[in-house]
């Protein structure tokens, strides 16, 4: 049952463009969102979140969009770096029960070429 | 990022041994978690910790798993006899008091059976 999805496994671009990284998911009871980066070997590192109770969440270079009606949401990575290459997670979160555990995609495997 | 440590960072261990994974959360918080990641797939939730008791569990978290919070402080997961299939990478995970939803990762225990 997958309900946080990222159908692209890697993405490819040009350092100084932007980088978008999708994510879908299906589970309505969602109501927080959260990117992670994540090198090999290494826990992974949060970026930036968003609740559902906002469209568009933005720190430095990293944005993140969420649109509820589509279930979707994107970060925006601008500009692209050489030491943005690494994996993306999307992850969301309900306020089922209290423990508020993560449901993660299977990550996207962003490269940033000089 | 706020910190969050664990040990060891690499265990290889034969089938039916047992393991003992450590944590050391951000101090002073209440929820504690644990991932696992089977190489190359997702981010996985195993378990929370809340007030030294289990809060959540996934299907993943059977009878050989088991989490305690031995001194206070820190955090651990046994498992209690090992499976090939054990084979992962553990994180643990804390949140901050004031970002709530949001998760910090430990750098993660890479566990080898044999």
């Amino acid at each position: 049952d997958q309900q946080v999805k990222q159908n692209s496994p890697s993405l490819s671009v040009q350092e100084g463009r932007i980088s978008i990284l999708n994510c879908d998911y299906t589970n309505s009871m969602f109501d927080y969102f959260l990117w992670y980066k994540k090198y090999p070997a290494e826990g992974p590192t949060f970026l930036i979140s968003i609740s559902s109770i906002k469209d568009k969440n933005e720190d430095g270079r990293f944005t993140v969009f969420l649109n509820k009606s589509a279930k979707h949401l994107s970060l925006h990575i601008v500009p692209s770096q050489p030491g943005d290459s690494a994996v993306y997670f999307c992850a969301a979160s309900d306020p089922k029960g209290s423990a508020r555990q993560l449901t993660f995609g299977s990550g996207t495997q962003l490269t940033v070429l000089p | 990022e706020p910190e969050v440590t664990q040990t060891p960072s690499h265990q290889v261990t034969q089938m039916g041994q047992e393991v003992i994974l450590r944590c050391v959360p951000i101090s002073n918080h209440l929820y504690f978690y644990w991932y696992r990641q089977i190489l190359g797939q997702k981010v996985e939730f195993l378990v929370s910790f809340y007030n030294n008791e289990i809060s959540e569990k996934s299907e993943i978290f059977d009878d050989q798993f088991s989490v305690e919070r031995p001194d206070g402080s820190n955090f651990t997961l046994k498992i209690r006899s090992t499976k090939l299939e054990d084979s992962a990478m553990y994180f643990c995970a804390s949140p901050l008091a004031d970002k709530i939803g949001t998760q910090y990762f430990g750098p993660g225990t890479r566990l080898l059976v044999l």
